[in-house]
């Protein structure tokens, strides 16, 4: 079957700017995670979801930074107001929830904040 | 605060020999921990995970060892192979996060070379 898709590939934005990314988990998984990678850096957790129950938003660095998921499936991080140092790799996996079970990741979205 | 370590940002071997990846970690709450592969503009792919009951754990040429009491696990390929040059990244999860996100190393660039 298909595995996680995001949308877009790449995302080039003007500081100030709000951008929403987009990801399409394995369908029937119900665990859904953002990560992002920092150039340099590696993947840093930024927000969990499971099922219907209150998302981890642990990992949001700033009140700029939400997510939602509709539906229990796709899942949109918004960022408002970008700042050139949110540009990064943006990541989404899911898995099927139970704990120690696999991740699986998307190709990612590489946003870059002039 | 970095909870998990990959201290050496690269790796080069020569084709057939074995690479040694190494990963140190803080947090005594880690009880799962998994290596992740990734090529360039592409997401991270699972490669080999270990629970903290266990001090080993082999899968083809990839095996991974674990050392609780020094908090370190290594990740040994042998033979490597020149398409496993790639980043890989270490990472591990604790089952008292109830979200299993994954805190990652920052990264090992393995060059394998024919």
């Amino acid at each position: 079957g298909a595995g996680v898709s995001q949308s877009p590939s790449n995302k080039v934005t003007e500081k100030g700017k709000d951008v929403e990314l987009r990801c399409d988990p394995i369908s029937g998984h119900t665990a859904l995670y953002w990560y992002r990678q920092s150039l340099g850096q590696g993947l840093e957790f930024l927000i969990y979801f499971q099922g219907n129950s209150a998302p981890d938003k642990s990992g949001l660095p700033s009140d700029r930074f939400s997510a939602e998921r509709t539906g229990g499936s796709v899942s949109t991080l918004t960022i408002q107001r970008t700042q050139q140092e949110d540009s990064a790799v943006y990541l989404c996996a899911s898995s099927t929830g139970a704990y120690q079970e696999t991740q699986y990741f998307g190709p990612g979205t590489r946003l870059l904040v002039l | 605060d970095q909870q998990v370590k990959q201290n050496s940002p690269s790796l080069s071997v020569q084709e057939g020999r074995i690479s040694i990846l190494n990963c140190d970690y803080t947090n005594s709450m880690f009880d799962y921990f998994l290596w992740y592969k990734k090529y360039p503009a592409e997401g991270p792919t699972f490669l080999i995970s270990i629970s903290s009951i266990k001090d080993k754990n082999e899968d083809g040429r990839f095996t991974v060892f674990l050392n609780k009491s020094a908090k370190h696990l290594s990740l040994h390929i042998v033979p490597s192979q020149p398409g496993d040059s790639a980043v890989y990244f270490c990472a591990a999860s604790a089952l008292s996060s109830n979200t299993g996100k994954l805190i990652f190393g920052q990264g090992t660039t393995l060059q394998v070379k024919p």
